[in-house]
């Protein structure tokens, strides 16, 4: 069965320093990943996904992604964080599925907050 | 463009309650949908998804159940709520027919069960 680790579950960061997000998968397919954004009270935004291909992926807001198959690792980056980054980020991963009837699930991990300090 | 629509975007129900939470897509046609519920400080558990009108599958036992009855349509439902109930309801909706397909979701109904 796939899993998604997020093991921070609290982040505070100032504003104008560097994020990083750790995200650990297990699965034993080829897996896509997701970095998703969620403001409080508000649904999941989409900041970025990785399928194939570089295996730096860069997304909204100024965001990227590195992906490591060796590590089973898609860590999420921002070079320089915003007051407007506090947020709850979610990683998720799915299979490559090539059949409708899969639904295409996806199993996120528990998330991490972030806290932006002035 | 698609949209997709929850509502209502909050609910306080009593303990017994029976529930009806909508869920519609517009802009696609036969979109996969799914049913998530994010629990107070907890991440994403997914209830229900969808892959075609009338066909539901559940992820988890429970209290809850889902219903398709139009393309774009997804109404998550319980004839009584419980207070382990309460949670941040979220609708999403993808691409049906492809292998990766990337999930968009509604903007979510706060659902507190007193």
């Amino acid at each position: 069965a796939q899993s998604v680790t997020q093991p921070d579950i609290h982040i505070t960061v100032s504003e104008g320093a560097s994020l990083e997000l750790r995200c650990n998968y297990s699965y034993g397919a080829t897996p896509y990943l997701f970095w998703y954004v969620q403001s409080p009270g508000q649904g999941l935004q989409l900041l970025l996904k990785y399928f194939s291909g570089d295996t730096l992926v860069q997304g909204i807001k100024g965001f990227e992604a590195e992906f490591k198959r060796s590590q089973s690792s898609f860590n999420l980056r921002k070079p320089s964080v915003h007051w407007s980054d506090a947020a709850e980020y979610f990683c998720a991963v799915g299979a490559l599925r090539r059949i409708k009837a899969a639904g295409n699930k996806l199993t996120f991990g528990g998330g991490t907050r972030v806290l932006v300090k002035p | 463009s698609q949209t997709i629509h929850q509502w209502p975007a909050t609910l306080v129900q009593p303990v017994g309650s029976p529930l009806s939470l909508e869920c519609t897509v517009e802009g696609t046609s036969n979109p996969n949908l799914y049913w998530y519920r994010q629990a107070a400080g907890r991440g994403l558990q997914l209830l229900f998804y969808s892959i075609g009108i009338d066909q539901i599958s559940s992820e988890v036992p429970q209290n809850l159940s889902a219903s398709r009855p139009q393309d774009r349509q997804f109404i998550l439902s319980s004839k009584k709520l419980l207070l382990s109930d309460s949670g941040f309801y979220l609708c999403a909706w993808s691409i049906g027919g492809t292998s990766t397909d990337t999930q968009y979701f509604g903007p979510g109904t706060r659902l507190t069960v007193l």
